[in-house]
């Protein structure tokens, strides 16, 4: 069954660092997504992807934060120079099926210190 | 304005109970909604998708949906212990073609033996 893979799955930075995480979306899927969830807290939506293009961002996805989809097939989620404040699970989703249902990968924790 | 609200829980049912999860939202054009399952740190699973009104099945999962009164429900039949995890409840908007998925804070569910 086709899935959404996310690397590394663990990540640890020193703050000001610049960190950049990974993403294969499922292979037909034309919307791609990523959220961010702080422990304890909700689900949050960072920015959607779509024709090559961000078609929406959130609030918290400020200047620090891009992404690119470099070669037709990965997603990466860059964040310039990391704050503490940034630690959190970062999941990407790619949407696809009928309703367009967002499809998860495993997660990268990422912890900055 | 909270955009998806579920109460954070924990709901706590005996094995082979039904437990009834519940979900409103504010956005009367949301077109689509999904119930997420999600195991502490790991990553939203989804489980159920539903944007008719009426009701959904899926095994064990029933999904309702009631657009008049802006709520959206899961049952979950016959409850194990293994489905002693967080759910969320997500609701698709359509913003410039973009569906995005808002979650909500998520219900904690625990079934004890």
């Amino acid at each position: 069954e086709p899935e959404v893979t996310q690397t590394p799955s663990h990540q640890v930075t020193q703050m000001g660092q610049e960190v950049i995480l990974r993403c294969v979306p499922i292979s037909n899927h034309l919307y791609f997504y990523w959220y961010r969830q702080i422990l304890g807290q909700k689900v949050e939506f960072l920015v959607s992807f779509y024709n090559n293009e961000i078609s929406e961002k959130s609030e918290i996805f400020d200047d620090q934060f891009s992404v690119e989809r470099p070669d037709g097939s990965n997603f990466t989620l860059k964040i310039r120079s990391t704050k503490l404040e940034d630690s959190a699970m970062y999941f990407c989703a790619s949407g696809g099926g009928q309703l367009n249902q967002a499809f998860f990968g495993q997660g990268t924790r990422l912890t900055v210190v | 304005q909270k955009e998806v609200e579920q109460n954070s829980g924990p709901l706590s049912v005996p094995e082979g109970a039904i437990a009834s999860l519940n979900c409103t939202y504010s956005d009367r054009v949301s077109q689509s909604f999904f119930w997420y399952r999600q195991y502490s740190g790991k990553s939203p699973e989804l489980i159920m998708s539903i944007y008719s009104n009426g009701d959904k099945e899926d095994g064990r999962f029933t999904a309702q949906l009631n657009k008049a009164s802006q709520y959206v429900s899961l049952l979950i039949r016959d409850s194990q212990p293994s489905d002693s995890a967080t759910y969320l409840c997500a609701v698709k908007r359509s913003s410039g073609g973009s569906y995005i998925p808002t979650f909500g804070r998520g219900t904690s569910l625990i079934v004890h033996p």
